[in-house]
């Protein structure tokens, strides 16, 4: 089965106080890893797609990186606006074809 | 214009109603999924269609239904409301040769009373 697990739960920094998101995932023949955005009571917006160990996707202030085991987001000089909910999110065909294994999130906060 | 919409954006109905929610997209795309996301459950599916003709469960469809109007349009139904199916709802979409990368719609809160 399929596991995707983010750490920390929530991160509080202050603005300009740069640091890391985890995502740690266990899937058999990983296809694609999906980082997204979540402001409170919307839609995830979708940010980056990675699909093989040494990748790297930057927009911004972002920085999303891929291992075998995991992949981190990056966050360099955050300001208050970066503050959301950062989702994980897997693809691994096979029995999950065309489905998305996510991760519970983390809670970023970002204090000027 | 929003490429992902749904209809309502916030419900209230009482136990026992019948509700249905939609989902319209203009991406063009021929996959289309329905989710809910409870605190500290996060996202799980509910169904989903990779074309007008196929559904599928998910992990979570015990409950509810859906319908495949068009390959634009994908309802999800509630045939009997009960109070733990309040959550926030959201429709996806996805398609072309990334297909599996998934645009969110902006949700439907629903409470059931």
């Amino acid at each position: 089965e399929d596991q995707v697990t983010q750490s920390p739960e929530a991160l509080r920094l202050q603005e300009g106080e740069s640091s890391s998101l985890n995502c740690s995932y266990t899937v058999s023949g990983l296809r694609g890893l999906f980082w997204y955005r979540q402001d409170p009571g919307k839609g995830p917006e979708f940010l980056f797609t990675l699909y093989s160990a040494g990748e790297e996707k930057e927009k911004e202030r972002l920085k999303a990186t891929l291992t075998k085991k995991e992949s981190f987001l990056h966050i360099t000089a955050p300001k208050p606006e970066d503050s959301a909910t950062y989702l994980c999110a897997v693809y691994a065909g096979g029995t999950s074809y065309g489905k998305l294994t996510f991760g519970q999130g983390t809670i970023l906060t970002v204090h000027p | 214009d929003a490429d992902v919409t749904q209809t309502p954006r916030n419900r209230i109905t009482k136990t026992g109603k019948r509700i249905m929610l939609e989902c319209s997209q203009t991406k063009g795309h021929d996959r289309m999924y329905w989710y809910r996301q409870d605190p500290g459950l996060g996202l799980r599916l509910i169904y989903y269609s990779f074309d007008v003709k196929d559904i599928n469960k998910g992990e979570i469809s015990d409950g509810y239904s859906v319908s495949r109007q068009a390959q634009a349009k994908f309802s999800l139904s509630l045939e009997s409301a009960i109070p733990n199916q309040t959550a926030l709802y959201f429709c996806a979409t996805s398609g072309g040769t990334s297909f599996y990368e998934q645009y969110f719609g902006p949700g439907t809160r629903l409470t059931v009373t």
